[in-house]
This record gives C-alpha cells, structure tokens and sequence, in this order.
C-alpha cells in the first residue's frame, strides 16, 4: 500500500501569510490520482482538490495543488481565518486507498 | 442537493457487531460508488471500503476483512456498514462518502457516526 507522508505535523502562522503544505508518496502515484481535504472539528472532511490540481465546485482560488509522480502540494495564498484546520492528502489512484496523517494549520 | 445522512451515534461492549446506514439523496444513487472512511481519536483518516450499489461489489481494506460488510439497499437508497467483533481500537468516526463518477475522487461526505466500543 503507498504511505503517504505529509509534512510538517503543524504549522503556527498569521492571517495573510502564504502556506504550502507538502505530500510525499512511498510510490508514484497512478494518474496524479491525489486529493486535499479539509477537516474541522466536528464536521464532515472538506473536498479542496483533485487529481492533484483541479479546484473543488466551490473553493476559493487562494487554494491550488500542484505535483506528480510521488510529490504533491496544496497552497494557500493568503490564509483567511476560516483556514485554520487541519488539511489531509488522500491518494486514490493505487489500491487500497489511503490518507496522510494531516497538517494542523493553527493561528500563531 | 447531494446529501449523505449518516444514522445516530453509538455506544458497544466489546465483542458485539455495529451497523451504520448512510441514507443518501441528490443523485442517482446507482451510479455511484461509496465508500466508508473511519478517524479513531488523535488518528488520521483510514479507508475502509467501497460498494458499487448498481451490482452490489465490495472491496474492504485488508486489515478490515472478514469483519466488515457493506451492503446497499436500492430503494431507499442507503448504504450500510457492519463491523463485527468490535474492540476499543475501534472507537471512531465512521464516515460514508460518495466517489465522483468520473474521476473517482471522494466528493461528498456524511456527517460522521461516532462508535463508542467500551465495557
């Protein structure tokens, strides 16, 4: 099964700053075959992103995804307050699917 | 809209089965596959499996066989999970979640099913 391995754990940063989450997989990813989620507590996970770099039904342009093969990225721009959560990748182009461990977004 | 409504929260001993339903609206329920995607406290997200309601296949996660079942029930258009022999490793969040037709990605999430296994 391909681990996907996202990093950092946690990143504390400010309103307005620029972030990019990273997601490394043990295996080449079929197809770029990978999606972004965000997750707040308490609610159902958020679609951002799939096939590595199309933008969800929805979803602000601060966020894109870039990357193939076994590196992928997620980019905010500018981060508003309603970012701050955590962000999962998910791999679904070799089976079994599976996620990363999350990145925690907190407020500085 | 699309809308997965998941059932209500429960508490289990060990040992006993739980079965959720994920009652689904929006969409032609056929057509699409969905999978079940569970988070144990302070974990990440892990997938559990998958069922195609038009024909009724399955695939489960390796460390889930034998334990899990996914079934669907076409007329009211809802998808159901059992997990027997149920330990305190598998208190989570359960989640059904509808995969995109096309490009096979997990679009639309049910709200969660906290399962409580304890003595």
């Amino acid at each position: 099964e391909i681990v996907l391995t996202q990093s950092p754990g946690t990143l504390s940063l400010s309103p307005g700053e620029r972030v990019t989450l990273s997601c490394r997989a043990s295996q080449s990813v079929s197809s770029s075959s990978v999606a972004w989620y965000q997750h707040k507590r308490g609610q159902a996970p958020r679609l951002l992103m799939y096939g590595a770099s199309s933008r969800a039904t929805g979803v602000s342009d601060r966020f894109s995804g870039s990357g193939s093969g076994t590196d992928f990225t997620l980019t905010i721009s500018r981060l508003e307050p309603e970012d701050f959560a955590l962000y999962y990748c998910h791999q679904y182009g070799n089976s079994p699917r599976t996620f990363g461990q999350g990145t925690k977004v907190e407020i500085k | 809209q699309v809308q997965l409504v998941q059932s209500g929260a429960e508490a289990k001993e060990p040992g006993a089965s739980v079965k959720l339903s994920c009652r689904t609206s929006g969409y032609t329920f056929p057509n699409f596959y969905v999978h079940w995607v569970r988070q144990a406290p302070g974990q990440g997200l892990q997938w559990m499996g998958v069922i195609n309601p038009s024909g009724s296949s399955t695939s489960y996660a390796r460390r889930f066989q034998g334990r899990v079942t996914v079934t669907g029930d076409t007329s009211t258009s809802t998808v159901y999970m059992e997990l027997s022999s149920l330990s305190s490793d598998d208190t989570a969040v359960y989640y059904c979640v509808r995969e995109d037709a096309l490009s096979y990605h997990l679009d639309y999430w049910g709200q969660g099913t906290l399962v409580t296994v304890s003595s």
